[in-house]
């Protein structure tokens, strides 16, 4: 099993700019999430996913959109890409079974608003 | 009421001593308190977990001590190693359409050998 993967590693973007982020994991589970990492922040949840198909804002959803077609594959977009946006984005994943709160994380990608 | 506190920001131990790192928390809902270490370049990972009607647990070095009254949990890394040398995120989260997890802030220890 490869866990949680995520694609692209690095990437540098202009202002104005769009890209998708993409997360795929094959333990077949109901739950994901996209995160960002800054520094003295820790974790802060962007969006969420419940099923196939559907998706939810976190905590700080403005400037993000996100889609879930397939189970295993949560894409986190941005439209238009800002400096603020500057971050360590990490996806993770949960079974989304009762009383099993642990979150399986990728390696992240780094994303650089120029 | 969402907030997860942690301290301290950094920490910096000798081999052999003992870790100590502390989370506050306010909402009485979260019914799941993880600790996640996290090594430069990597995703965090799960390290140790507690639900709030135990009040210690421990694997091998590593011991979450949980005090639901003050809602407060602290992880203790005893006889620290060099290899422990990582960020510790202590969260919380409550299964309420989907596991929400709530991070702290992060502690960034040091071990000197």
């Amino acid at each position: 099993n490869a866990g949680v993967t995520q694609t692209p590693k690095f990437r540098v973007l202009k202002t104005g700019q769009s890209m998708t982020l993409l997360c795929a994991q094959d333990m077949n589970h109901e739950y994901m999430y996209w995160y960002r990492q800054d520094p003295g922040m820790g974790l802060r949840l962007i969006h969420y996913s419940v099923g196939e198909g559907t998706t939810a804002k976190g905590e700080v959803p403005d400037g993000y959109n996100v889609s879930r077609l397939k189970k295993q594959n949560f894409l986190l977009g941005l439209e238009s890409a800002a400096p603020s946006q500057t971050s360590v984005y990490f996806c993770a994943s949960n079974p989304g079974l009762a009383g099993v709160g642990t979150q399986y994380f990728g390696p992240g990608t780094r994303l650089t608003v120029l | 009421q969402q907030q997860v506190k942690q301290s301290p920001q950094s920490l910096i131990v000798q081999k052999g001593g003992i870790s100590i790192i502390n989370c506050a928390y306010e909402n009485t809902a979260f019914d799941y308190f993880p600790w996640y270490q996290q090594f430069p370049g990597k995703g965090p990972a799960l390290l140790i977990a507690i639900r709030p009607d135990v009040s210690e647990k421990k694997e091998g070095r590593f011991t979450i001590s949980f005090n639901k009254s003050a809602k407060q949990f602290s992880l203790h890394i005893m006889d620290s190693q060099p290899g422990d040398s990582a960020t510790y995120f202590c969260a919380a989260s409550v299964n309420t359409g989907g596991f929400k997890t709530i991070f702290g802030a992060g502690t960034r220890l040091f071990v000197k050998a």
